[in-house]
């Protein structure tokens, strides 16, 4: 267990549909970042939040957005859904923001995901 | 922009060792990890290299050369268990994933 706590595990909606994936960092983790994995696609990076501030930005499209609230948990807004963002949605949590120089604080801890299928 | 390379799949037998090899061209550089990733679930993490050299954790060790662009994840006396997708990702201050290399472990 990772410690990174992302819910719902399933979710299953229909095309112009708006979903809601939530994630839970480890305790004392500051950042989260946001994943989608599609069947036989690496890892995208999509978004990352830092102590409540938007940090860097992937390939994020515009029907998706994602803030992190003060008690630094995280949602990922997805709307208009497409078939093609059928996918696994990770988030993901390190202590600081990938910026400290060749430090631990650096790794990333992932969660178990949010598998999403558009029908 | 990156460009992160490592072979799509490789087979070995059970108790042999596997060598996953990983290039990078990155505009910036703060340290490489490698995660494993079984089908459907999380990448968990494995090794983080800042500086070169080798890093050995048990049965994985992992190397990295900066200048060469060059990381490699060493896994030794494999396990049916160990058969999954390993990840290469290198930190230009966010993280990059590599494509992923599948390991199937053969008995």
């Amino acid at each position: 267990d990772s410690g990174v706590t992302q819910t719902p595990k399933h979710l299953i909606t229909a095309t112009g549909q708006r979903v809601t994936l939530r994630c839970s960092p480890r305790s004392g983790d500051l950042s989260v970042y946001w994943y989608q994995q599609s069947l036989d696609q690496g890892l995208q990076f999509l978004i990352q939040y830092y102590n409540g501030e938007e940090r860097a930005k992937g390939n994020i499209l515009e029907r998706f957005s994602a803030q992190q609230f003060p008690d630094l948990h995280s949602e990922l807004n997805l709307s208009s859904l497409e078939l093609g963002d059928s996918a696994l949605y990770f988030c993901a949590s390190s202590v600081e923001g990938g910026t400290r120089l060749r430090s631990d604080k650096n790794i990333q801890y992932f969660g178990a995901g949010t598998r999403l299928s558009v029908l | 922009g990156q460009n992160i390379d490592q072979p799509t799949e490789m087979t070995a037998t059970e108790g042999a060792i596997v060598q996953i090899n990983c290039t990078y061209q990155t505009s910036g550089f703060n340290g490489l990890f490698w995660y494993q990733q079984h089908a459907g679930e999380a990448p968990t993490f494995l090794s983080y290299n800042v500086l070169d050299g080798l890093e050995e954790k048990g049965r994985f060790s992992s190397f990295l050369s900066r200048s060469k662009g060059y990381s490699y994840l060493l896994l030794k006396e494999l396990q049916m268990k160990d058969s999954a997708s390993y990840l290469c990702a290198v930190n230009d201050y966010k993280l990059s994933f590599g494509a992923g290399t599948t390991v199937t472990v053969r008995a």
